[in-house]
């Protein structure tokens, strides 16, 4: 059982490039996040998911889009690269449910944009 | 809004020490709380998961606590190990918000042999 998968690990871009940070889960979790962790920022949530077709804004949307098009997967992407979005992300999934479950997160995304 | 707040930032013990994490949130309105771990340069893992009717929950040499009313969480870790060394996070879900957690920023933890 993988749990969470994010792919890729690493990744340097140049300012003005585009990529997508692929999230999968093998658990059936409905509840899909996309976070970035910044120094003295803590982690902070980008985009959110509560169902596959469905997805919604969190604290830092702007410059990120994404898609739930299968509800094992969860896609960050971003347009047009600029230094202010180098940061570690990380995906998590939850299953449905208010209060009996926890988050599992994947192990991360370290983006480098110069 | 929900604000997550750990003290303190960092600490050094020596190996064999009992300690103690703090935890505290603004919105007592909480669906529950966890508590992760997070090793230099890698992801979150879950240690403990405490419902907002729970007092505590325990996992081995850990020990956490909720104090709702107060907006209070402690992770206590007993004969601490070098291998405890990471960085701790606090994370709430709470009614406001549903969906979503808010995560303290973290303390970092050293136990030195």
């Amino acid at each position: 059982n993988a749990g969470v998968t994010q792919t890729p690990k690493f990744r340097v871009l140049k300012t003005g490039q585009s990529m997508t940070l692929l999230c999968a889960q093998d658990m059936n979790h409905e509840y899909m996040y996309w976070y970035r962790q910044d120094p003295g920022m803590g982690l902070r949530l980008i985009h959110y998911s509560v169902g596959e077709g469905t997805t919604a804004k969190g604290e830092v949307p702007d410059g990120y889009n994404v898609s739930r098009l299968k509800k094992q997967n969860f896609l960050l992407g971003l347009e047009s690269a600029a230094p202010s979005q180098t940061s570690v992300y990380f995906c998590a999934s939850r299953p449905t449910g208010l209060r009996n479950y926890g988050y599992t997160f994947g192990s991360g995304t370290r983006l480098t944009v110069v | 809004k929900q604000e997550v707040t750990q003290i303190p930032a960092a600490l050094s013990v020596p190996e064999g020490e009992n300690l103690v994490l703090n935890c505290s949130f603004t919105d007592s309105a909480i669906y529950n709380l966890q508590w992760f771990r997070q090793d230099p340069g890698k992801g979150l893992t879950s240690l403990l998961l405490i419902q907002s009717s729970q007092r505590e929950q325990t996992s081995g040499r850990l020990n956490a606590s909720l104090d709702k009313s107060s907006g209070r969480s402690t992770l206590y870790i007993a004969a601490s190990q070098p291998g405890d060394s990471a960085t701790y996070l606090c994370a709430v879900r709470d009614e406001t918000s549903g969906s979503r957690l808010t995560f303290g920023e973290g303390t970092q933890l050293t136990v030195n042999p």
